[in-house]
């Protein structure tokens, strides 16, 4: 059974910084990309980031990019979000995916959710 | 403004048929794999769709879904009290850099 579980939100003052981390099992990691989506509250959902099942290549929202890393380390099947220079829009729940192929096309299977929160 | 578009909201009755179009470009719907997800509020998406019509096993046969150009459509059949969720799809899109575009999501009502 695949399993995505998501850790490393909280709150955070503006400008902060928090790492994201998911922990997968029931599927081999490496051959998967990995897929970031959020979703402010009571909002639809949104595209963070994305990697390729190797890591070689890495695909962000225009919301993000310059501020948020993504990163995995396949010999811990775990995936992560460095995210820097929060703002108070980046206020969400932050899902962890599976996409279902080694580069990115979509995702089959979704964890919980961690939640941001961005303020002061 | 989301990239695919969806209607807010559509409606039906226990039994009915109803549909949630999702139109996007030649950039994403019309090259790539499109996605459908069902997300009952307070629970996590879950896929309904994969590849444009391919549903994963679980998922009833009363979800159906097609692609034609740049637009794709899902349908549910029998529809049934706890269909009522968002609904939103999904696809890579080619433009630029590369990202994975949504639909603003549908809000299915049963009435």
């Amino acid at each position: 059974e695949v399993q995505l579980l998501e850790s490393g939100g909280g709150l955070v003052q503006p400008g902060g910084s928090l790492r994201l981390s998911c922990v997968a099992s029931g599927f081999t990691f490496s051959n998967y990309a990995m897929i970031w989506v959020r979703q402010a509250p009571g909002q639809g959902l949104e595209w963070v980031s994305a990697i390729s099942a190797s890591g070689s290549s890495t695909y962000y929202g225009d919301s993000v990019t310059g501020r948020f890393t993504i990163s995995r380390d396949n010999s811990n099947n775990t995936l992560y979000l460095q995210m820097n220079s929060l703002r108070a829009e980046d206020t969400a729940l932050y899902y962890c995916a599976k996409d279902q192929t080694p580069y990115c096309a979509g995702a089959d299977y979704w964890g919980q959710g961690t939640l941001v929160t961005v303020s002061s | 403004q989301s990239v695919l578009t969806q209607p807010p909201s559509v409606s039906g009755t226990p039994g009915q048929r109803v549909t949630i179009s999702c139109s996007g470009s030649s950039s994403n719907i019309g090259r790539n794999y499109v996605f459908w997800y069902q997300q009952v509020p307070g629970t996590a998406p879950k896929v309904l769709i994969y590849n444009k019509n391919q549903r994963p096993s679980g998922v009833p046969d009363r979800f159906s879904a097609s692609a034609s150009g740049n637009s794709a459509t899902l349908a549910i059949s029998g529809l049934r009290s706890e269909d009522e969720a968002h609904y939103y799809c999904a696809s890579w899109d080619d433009s630029l850099s590369g990202s994975w575009v949504f639909g603003g999501g549908t809000r299915l009502a049963v009435l």
